[in-house]
């Protein structure tokens, strides 16, 4: 069973950094491009970040472009999302999401998301 | 950036009835549209890729269609499950989503 699991979630203050992290299972991790996509409260969903499989290949929605930074480790099955310089902006809860195939857009799994607070 | 734009932003049905939802894109991203539910608290759940593929365990009362800029989300028989906030997702470019639409029984 595919199962991915965030944490590293909390209150942090503006201008603060956070790093959260996504655990992978029952799937080859190795083998698929991972996402980050957020969504404020109340608010719709927002893609925050790619990486491929080997990690050749990231990219930013503009809105965290230069703050945030995501990266993996395969040896680990995790995946990982950098948070500096955060804004009230910011606040949401953020899911690691599974694309169906390497190169893909198309979100078959969902973690359960961990929730990101900015506030002084 | 590629907008979309969906519509209604609710609805309201009664048991039984066909509900149908429009996403418009603000550019040609030929069937590269994706729709997902999301029920309170959770995660979303993908239904429908490439704009008419059903995802495997999803009934069959979801369909979509479309190409281009315009597109259709229908559930042919709304159940009582069906309460959610659906999203449509562009994957032409980097992806972006719908504002979503609130499905409520009447």
């Amino acid at each position: 069973e595919v199962q991915l699991v965030e944490s590293g979630g909390g209150l942090v203050k503006p201008g603060g950094s956070l790093r959260l992290s996504c655990a992978a299972s029952g799937f080859t991790f190795s083998s698929y491009s991972m996402n980050w996509v957020r969504q404020a409260p109340g608010k719709g969903l927002e893609w925050v970040s790619s990486i491929s499989s080997s990690s050749s290949y990231i990219y930013y929605a503009d809105s965290v472009k230069g703050r945030f930074t995501i990266s993996r480790d395969n040896a680990k099955n995790s995946l990982y999302l950098q948070m500096n310089s955060l804004r009230a902006e910011d606040t949401a809860v953020y899911y690691c999401a599974r694309a169906l195939y390497s190169g893909s857009y198309t979100f078959d799994y969902w973690g359960q998301g961990t929730l990101v607070t900015v506030s002084s | 950036d590629i907008q979309m734009t969906q519509s209604p932003s609710s609805l309201s049905a009664s048991v039984g009835d066909r509900v149908t939802i429009t996403c418009q894109a603000s550019q040609d991203i030929s069937n590269y549209l994706n729709w997902y539910q999301q029920k309170p608290g959770k995660a979303p759940k993908l239904l429908i890729y490439d704009a008419s593929n059903l995802e495997t365990g999803v009934p069959s009362r979801f369909s979509g269609s479309g190409s281009g800029t315009d597109f259709t989300f229908t559930i042919s028989s709304l159940q009582p499950e069906d309460i959610a906030t659906y999203y449509c997702q562009q994957y032409d470019n980097l992806p972006t989503f719908g504002g979503g639409t609130k499905v409520e029984i009447k």
